[in-house]
């Protein structure tokens, strides 16, 4: 049980496209929906935090505009990068956790890349 | 606001062997919650063990268990009996409340030597 999907892996697309990311929890409720930013071994950021039917809480320093969160149901966020710049590119990852639980689980990540 | 440092960048450890991975925070706060995970080459983040700050006994999961130090705010885990795929980064996590978000220290890379 707990499994979080990612969809795509991996996404190359040119400098100043939109890209979409879904996260979807496979065999759970996520009242609540995460998303990191890892740089190459480096730890993860995190991004925003999404509840379900809510607008998205993002960290200090991480533009909204720029990244749209939509979390519109209790089983599927998305995270949508717009007008992607190569400063973009990374490994983005999604977390899920139930409101019974308080352990979150995290998607498999999508490896972006902007050129 | 809450940080977590783990101070062993890299470490290594042969195979069979045991290795100890070190983690400090800081919080003002009572209850909170403390994970370790492992994020092997495939750099899925999978989930080792995790413990309630409010419990006193040390979480086991297997050959892994931690050394939960409230007052001195450390939380260290140890792998016992290393295998080869115990290669990954590890990652100290916390979070204040099961409402709340999760911050990670920096990681660990652990590498086991055959």
């Amino acid at each position: 049980g707990a499994v979080v999907s990612q969809h795509p892996s991996r996404v190359i697309c040119k400098s100043g496209t939109s890209v979409k990311i879904e996260c979807r929890s496979l065999d759970f409720q996520a009242t609540t929906m995460f998303w990191y930013r890892q740089f190459p071994k480096k730890s993860l950021m995190l991004m925003a935090t999404s509840n379900e039917g809510s607008k998205a809480t993002y960290e200090q320093g991480v533009e909204k505009d720029k990244f749209l969160i939509n979390h519109a149901s209790l089983t599927l966020s998305t995270l949508t990068v717009t007008s992607a710049h190569p400063e973009d590119s990374s490994f983005y990852i999604c977390s899920a956790r139930a409101w019974t639980t308080d352990t979150q689980y995290f998607g498999p990540g999508t490896r972006l890349t902007v050129l | 606001a809450q940080t977590v440092t783990q101070s062993q960048p890299e470490m290594s450890v042969q195979e069979a062997e045991t290795v100890t991975l070190s983690c400090t925070y800081d919080t003002s706060e009572s209850n909170y919650y403390l994970f370790w995970y492992k994020q092997p080459p495939s750099r899925q983040m999978i989930l080792v063990i995790r413990q309630e700050a409010y419990k006193q006994q040390n979480a086991t999961e297997n050959r892994f268990s931690v050394n939960f130090q409230k007052a001195a705010k450390s939380f260290s885990l140890k792998i016992s009996d290393s295998q080869l795929g115990d290669t990954a980064m590890y990652f100290c996590a916390f979070m204040k409340n099961r409402n709340n978000d999760m911050r990670f220290g920096a990681g660990t890379r652990l590498t086991v030597k055959p």
